[in-house]
């Protein structure tokens, strides 16, 4: 299995522009998190999904924030408008229904807003 | 609230030497307690999972024990080697829900050749 896949590994943007950034999870896991990560922060997990459906969102940051995911190979994280503080590192992670099941992330995306 | 501290310094040893990294969590008791590892520029990746009711469990040149009166975890390695090198995190599921994890900042470990 090629594991959790996310595009692209790099963003840099300007502030106010639209970001979007795709996750590909491990085939047959139905658990998709989203995770972002900082110095200041550390790793701090956003939203999460269940057989495609949104569980808790409640670590979104603001409205500016979305995350959907269509069908259960495919999910992404979009910023409108993008700011300067939401420079950080984005992971996505994948795992299996057991509630200890261990998480598989990807290789994230680092994101630059300037 | 939950909260999970490690150690923010680095850990520094020689190779051959045992590193032992320190969890630990507040206001509440964990089912289980996870460690995953860290390398630049790469998501975590998991190596150890430690129920409540195991004191400890060993992977090759791993151990983890978990104390949940002093509700502290350790992570060992033991004969460390220069490619040990990483930053490692504890995890642990949040109050409300199994499924969510909330990760200490982390732990880096130096191993001098």
């Amino acid at each position: 299995d090629a594991g959790v896949i996310q595009s692209p590994r790099h963003e840099v943007t300007e502030m106010g522009q639209e970001v979007t950034l795709r996750c590909k999870p491990i085939s047959g896991h139905d658990y998709l998190f989203w995770y972002r990560q900082t110095m200041m922060r550390g790793l701090e997990l956003l939203i999460y999904f269940n057989n495609n459906v949104p569980i808790d969102d409640s670590g979104m940051p603001e409205d500016r924030f979305s995350a959907k995911m269509p069908n259960a190979s495919f999910s992404t994280l979009k910023i409108q408008p993008s700011e300067p503080r939401d420079s950080a590192v984005y992971f996505c992670a994948s795992s299996l229904s057991q509630n200890n099941s261990p998480l598989h992330f990807g290789n994230g995306t680092r994101l630059t807003v300037t | 609230s939950q909260k999970i501290e490690q150690n923010s310094e680095a850990l520094n040893i020689q190779e051959g030497k045992t590193a032992t990294l320190t969890c630990n969590y507040t206001n509440y008791s964990p089912a289980y307690l996870q460690w995953y590892r860290q390398d630049p520029g790469r998501g975590p990746v998991f190596l150890l999972l430690i129920r409540e009711n195991e004191k400890e469990k060993r992977k090759e040149r791993l151990k983890v024990t978990f104390d949940t009166t002093l509700k502290q975890s350790l992570f060992l390695i033991t004969a460390s080697q220069p490619a040990d090198s990483a930053t490692y995190l504890c995890a642990l599921p949040w109050m409300d829900s199994s499924y969510k994890l909330i990760f200490g900042s982390g732990t880096r470990l130096l191993v001098r050749p």
